[in-house]
């Protein structure tokens, strides 16, 4: 089946620094996604990506689909504590409409 | 408003109980999932409805038994659960596209104790 590689697996970063981390598939994705998720909390949608090459940003966040659909970053600039949290991608390729893939998830750590 | 509502939040229970988790959305959404997330894993998917029917079973034990009455709740059905079975248990809607485009919204989850 269709799998996504996120990396890194962890960070641990100053307050203040900027963050970057992507997610790489064999196959195309149609869709990416990606969330936040605090301990004992679910996902929190942070962006949404639909075309390839679209660049999207929310506040201090980026994010943009690969050109070649089988890519996503995501970028954090001037991180801040509670940008803390465990960043998960999604894909949602042609095997069946619904059915979101997750990555393993980039656990950020902040510094202060 | 972009919420789902799960409850409990926490639940304890027997091997052999029977309990139900329950996930609510009134965001018009036609597509409703169950995830289960095990600690420092991604969520894995469980179940879709879709226009309120099953569309995706992930081969998921029938000691989990999913029921959507209507469109905006969804339930998971439980009895004779294992202690591995322990997790959150995740509930998420999104708008059915016609490319399938899934921009799904998570509920807070709940904690799942078997003993």
């Amino acid at each position: 089946g269709q799998q996504l590689n996120q990396s890194p697996q962890s960070m641990f970063i100053q307050e203040g620094e900027d963050v970057s981390m992507n997610c790489t598939s064999s196959s195309i994705f149609n869709t990416w996604l990606w969330y936040k998720q605090d301990p004992g909390e679910g996902p929190v949608l942070l962006i949404a990506l639909y075309k390839a090459g679209e660049l999207t940003s929310n506040g201090r966040l980026t994010a943009q689909f690969g050109i070649t659909r089988k890519d996503s970053f995501l970028n954090i600039s001037a991180s801040i504590p509670s940008d803390v949290g465990i960043y998960f991608c999604a894909g949602q390729g042609s095997q069946g409409a619904q059915k979101l893939v997750f990555g393993q998830g980039t656990r950020l750590t902040i510094n202060p | 408003d972009t919420e789902v509502t799960q409850t409990p939040k926490h639940l304890v229970m027997g091997m052999t109980n029977k309990k139900s988790l329950k996930c609510e959305q009134h965001m018009g959404h036609r597509a409703m999932y169950w995830y289960k997330q095990k600690a420092k894993k991604p969520p894995e998917l469980m179940f879709v409805y879709s226009y309120e029917k099953l569309s995706i079973n992930e081969s998921v034990p029938s000691r989990f038994s999913p029921e959507c009455p209507n469109s905006s709740l969804l339930n998971l059905h439980l009895h004779a659960l294992q202690p591995e079975d322990s997790a959150l248990y995740l509930c998420a809607s999104s708008h059915l596209h016609k490319k399938g485009n899934t921009e799904a919204f998570f509920g807070q989850g709940t904690r799942l104790t078997v003993v």
